[in-house]
């Protein structure tokens, strides 16, 4: 149980477009998804929180109408890279909490999404 | 959030037990310790977690120590398919703006080797 995905696994675009990221819990409901970032050989850095019904939580340094985040249902987060250019080129995970008890303390998380912009 | 420290990394045999340490001197009372780990290009998968009490699952041991400043992840017979970065965490349990956040550090490079 507890697993995450996302879709698409990896991502080529180019230089000006806006790239979709979906993140769905399969099995479980999240009430809290959380949206990540990770450089080549840097650990991953948290970008947003994600709560059903409500707007998302941006950590500081991250352009809210750069990384658009929307929590429509129980399993579904999508993120948006509005306007990518070479320097959003990374790799994209997303993590959810399931919303039932012990399971509630812990985060699982998504496969990742690679993008690359030319 | 309690900050860790972590080794850089460390080599196991395989068929050998696998102890990571950790080291959350400032843990608060309501902060859990997690335990994740990334293998090359993937997500972060999940191992364990606990707050004051050794924790044990099909994957591996969790032991925290009675002050709570240091813990040990142990992988009871590693094999190579364990090589990965293991990540130890600390997190708030409830309330606050920081719930359920995971500031993930460097963390320890476990390499097992035949």
């Amino acid at each position: 149980g507890a697993v995450v995905s996302q879709h698409p696994s990896w991502v080529i675009c180019k230089s000006g477009t806006s790239v979709k990221i979906e993140c769905r819990s399969l099995d479980f409901q999240a009430t809290t998804m959380f949206w990540y970032r990770q450089f080549p050989k840097q650990s991953l850095m948290l970008m947003a929180t994600s709560n059903e019904g409500s707007k998302a939580t941006y950590e500081q340094g991250v352009e809210k109408d750069k990384f658009l985040i929307n929590h429509a249902s129980l399993t579904l987060s999508t993120l948006t890279v509005t306007s990518a250019h070479p320097e959003d080129s990374s790799f994209y995970i997303c993590s959810a909490r399931d919303r039932g008890t012990r399971r509630q303390e812990t985060q699982y998380f998504g496969p990742g999404t690679r993008l690359l912009v030319l | 959030d309690a900050k860790t420290t972590q080794p850089t990394s460390m080599d196991c045999a395989e068929g050998r037990a696998a102890n990571l340490p950790c080291n959350h001197s400032t843990i608060s009372g309501n902060e859990y310790v997690y335990w994740y780990r990334q293998i090359h290009s993937q997500g972060p998968q999940y191992i364990i977690h606990g707050l004051k009490n050794n924790e044990t699952n099909e994957m591996a041991s969790l032991i925290i120590t009675e002050d709570r400043k240091s813990s040990t992840l142990i992988l009871p017979h590693a094999t190579l398919r364990d090589t990965a970065v293991y990540y130890c965490i600390v997190s708030p349990l409830l309330g606050g703006t920081s719930y359920g956040k995971l500031t993930f550090g460097q963390g320890t490079i476990l390499t097992v080797h035949p």
